[in-house]
């Protein structure tokens, strides 16, 4: 057990430029989730994948927000046309059906 | 979603017990409760979870209230390294997101 994977664990962006980041879950999990943490508070659920089919969005997952996971193995998240108020700690988690969720350590977003 | 109730933040002597509370008056009969909690600069980390019965892990123990609107979180000998935000989370039986709040950020003195 390797853990989940996140890179790069910081970004630092120009406003309306576009970002990605990377999720490794671990290795047997089918379900992949992805979350965003603004400082002070808990995290906000995002969206998750079954697979690589995603089964549940947020509405805070606006139209510049997309995430995928074609092959069912590793994930991305890419946010276009970044907003000031985008900055936050995007987390990503990978679990077993049924199971307890197993986070990374996040990527840091920074808008300049 | 079912919301939790938590007090903002708690203090502890190391080596001491820990009861860490969560109201959650609002819960149905499907809902789990969970407890993660998070250290600094990390992604959360499961702790335990439970429905209607106490359970028991190496990390920790779940106290449920038998009509469930109430449960408590137990950390039987508090180190330096439980210092964390500890969240209670309700997931509805068949949804697989987690809704956090703000959790309760424990302090361990030594």
């Amino acid at each position: 057990d390797t853990g989940v994977s996140q890179n790069p664990r910081h970004k630092i962006t120009k406003r309306g430029q576009n970002v990605t980041f990377r999720c490794d879950p671990i290795s047997e999990h089918n379900r992949l989730y992805w979350y965003r943490q603004t400082l002070g508070q808990g995290p906000e659920f995002l969206t998750y994948f079954q697979n690589e089919a995603q089964l549940e969005k947020s509405r805070l997952l606006s139209d510049r927000f997309s995430a995928e996971r074609p092959k069912g193995s590793f994930s991305t998240l890419e946010i276009q046309r970044t907003e000031q108020g985008d900055s936050a700690m995007y987390l990503c988690a990978s679990s077993l059906a049924g199971r307890a969720q197993h986070f990374g350590d996040g990527t840091r977003l920074s808008i300049l | 979603d079912a919301k939790t109730t938590q007090p903002n933040s708690m203090e502890s002597n190391e080596e001491e017990p820990v009861h860490l509370p969560c109201n959650h008056s609002t819960i149905s009969g499907t809902d789990y409760i969970h407890w993660y909690r998070q250290l600094p600069s990390q992604g959360p980390e499961y702790v335990i979870h439970g429905l209607t019965s106490n359970v028991n892990n190496r990390m920790a123990s779940l106290a449920i209230a038998e009509d469930r609107k109430s449960s408590t979180l137990i950390l039987h000998r508090a180190t330096l390294r439980d210092a964390a935000v500890y969240y209670c989370i309700l997931r509805q039986g068949g949804s697989e997101k987690l809704v956090f709040g703000k959790g309760t950020k424990l302090t361990v003195n030594p």
